[in-house]
């Protein structure tokens, strides 16, 4: 079945500098992708998201690249502040027509000052 | 409020009791859905809800889970005798339709001693 997953569980960055989040999944029937960001305590909140018709969306000082060759997502930070520390989920919505979201295990990204 | 709001905040229980998590959705969201959250994990759907109906309770662990939404905006989520496997924190998102973008609740910390 499908799978969504991440390449490493931490990273660490200095303030300021930008960061990359990668993730990868394994069903090529998948179509829409979420990344949400869970600071502790709190639910998942939706930063951006990005259909299979492209191969990057830009939002505010995030860009997500989809590479569908190898399945393959990435969530990138520019100029990272503190408050960026969080975990990162990518997340794919179930290709076959239900609305169900699938998650990753999430990578905890810390912001060094 | 402006977003999806979930009581009680935290629930403790003792083992083999009944429990009910509660769920507002954004205003005008006819779709709805929980998920569970074990530490250290991402989110596991449980059950979707268009307007008043379990369109999708595929995620449901066991019959011991239950969850409705009568009116087409608050549902409930109920756990029958519960087991010390279903502390989790218990997450509730809307969106406003089929394919539309899933905002997450604050979640429900549920802890079963």
């Amino acid at each position: 079945g499908e799978s969504v997953g991440l390449h490493l569980p931490t990273l660490s960055v200095q303030e300021g500098d930008n960061s990359i989040i990668n993730c990868a999944y394994s069903n090529s029937a998948s179509d829409y992708f979420i990344w949400y960001k869970q600071e502790s305590g709190k639910g998942p909140q939706f930063i951006i998201d990005i259909r299979s018709n492209m191969d990057k969306r830009q939002g505010q000082r995030v860009t997500v690249l989809l590479n569908k060759t190898v399945k393959h997502l990435s969530l990138q930070i520019a100029a990272t502040q503190p408050g960026d520390s969080a975990v990162y989920f990518c997340a794919e919505i179930d290709p076959f027509g239900n609305e169900k979201l699938t998650f990753g295990t999430g990578t905890r990204l810390t912001i060094i000052p | 409020g402006a977003g999806v709001s979930q009581t009680p905040s935290n629930k403790v229980t003792e083992k083999g009791k009944y429990v009910e998590l509660r769920c507002d959705p954004i205003s005008g969201h006819t779709a709805l859905y929980w998920y569970r959250q074990s530490l250290g994990q991402g989110p596991e759907f449980l059950i979707y809800f268009q307007g008043t109906g379990a369109a999708d309770d595929s995620g449901l662990p066991n019959d011991r889970f239950f969850a409705v939404r009568p009116e087409g905006s608050v549902s409930t989520l109920k756990i029958q005798r519960t087991e010390r496997g279903d502390s989790a924190v218990y997450l509730c998102a809307s969106s406003p339709g089929r394919g539309g973008t899933q905002y997450f609740g604050p979640g429900t910390r549920l802890l079963v001693l």
